[in-house]
């Protein structure tokens, strides 16, 4: 399996409060990604990354901002938590170095509960 | 309309059973076609890509029709740890790729 690792795997919070979910890989990986899944929706991009310092948004990058000062980590940062933002995080690598065009490669996920 | 349309099911089968998924694109600029399977609570993993010219890989087989916009999921002789999530994806030439919801496969004894 590719070396790609989510932290932490489980996260309480309150509302209001800034949250920060760290993707790290060790592949040497372009493109990552930031994905939520909830029922109903199935996967939405959050936002991505192309490189270092270059990232974009998703479709759902409302309340979220991300850094990719390395190659090796891509941070999620929730500004300030809302109930909504209770989901699982998924953190992803495109397999190769195509953008995508081999698939991706999934982290084990953040289960973040915000109360 | 969605971008990736499945038939969220769930499907139950018995063990030996044939079983097959469908799912329907919409943007006509899709690039690359993945089958991922997702277990209860874990993350999604990739099963198989998706060719023109079909693709198989022991008992599953994947078939995809351009024209139609349609791909497909064939499971032969189900087991029961075939039980699990089945995520259509699809990668637009922006390099994003796209799930659908998914469609719940339950295999039964």
């Amino acid at each position: 399996d590719a070396g790609i690792t989510q932290s932490p795997r489980h996260k309480v919070t309150e509302t209001g409060t800034p949250v920060t979910l760290r993707c790290h890989q060790t592949e040497n990986h372009r493109y990552m990604y930031w994905y939520r899944q909830d029922p109903g929706h199935g996967l939405r991009l959050i936002h991505y990354s192309y490189g270092v310092k270059d990232t974009d948004k998703g479709e759902v990058s409302d309340g979220y901002s991300v850094s990719r000062s390395k190659t090796e980590d891509f941070l999620l940062t929730l500004e300030s938590a809302t109930s909504s933002q209770t989901s699982v995080y998924f953190c992803a690598i495109s397999v190769g170095q195509g953008a995508g065009k081999d698939g991706y490669t999934f982290g084990s996920g953040t289960r973040l509960t915000v109360v | 309309r969605k971008e990736v349309e499945q038939d969220p099911g769930p499907f139950n089968v018995p063990e030996g059973a044939t079983v097959a998924f469908n799912c329907t694109y919409s943007n006509s600029a899709s690039q690359s076609f993945f089958w991922y399977r997702q277990d209860c609570r874990k993350e999604p993993k990739l099963l198989m890509s998706v060719y023109s010219s079909g693709n198989e890989d022991g008992r599953f087989t994947a078939q995809l029709n351009r024209a139609s916009q349609y791909i497909s999921l064939l499971i032969r002789d189900s087991k029961l740890s075939d039980s699990a999530t089945y995520l259509c994806v699809v990668n637009l030439n922006t390099g994003k790729l796209i799930f659908g919801q998914g469609t719940e496969l339950s295999v039964k004894p």
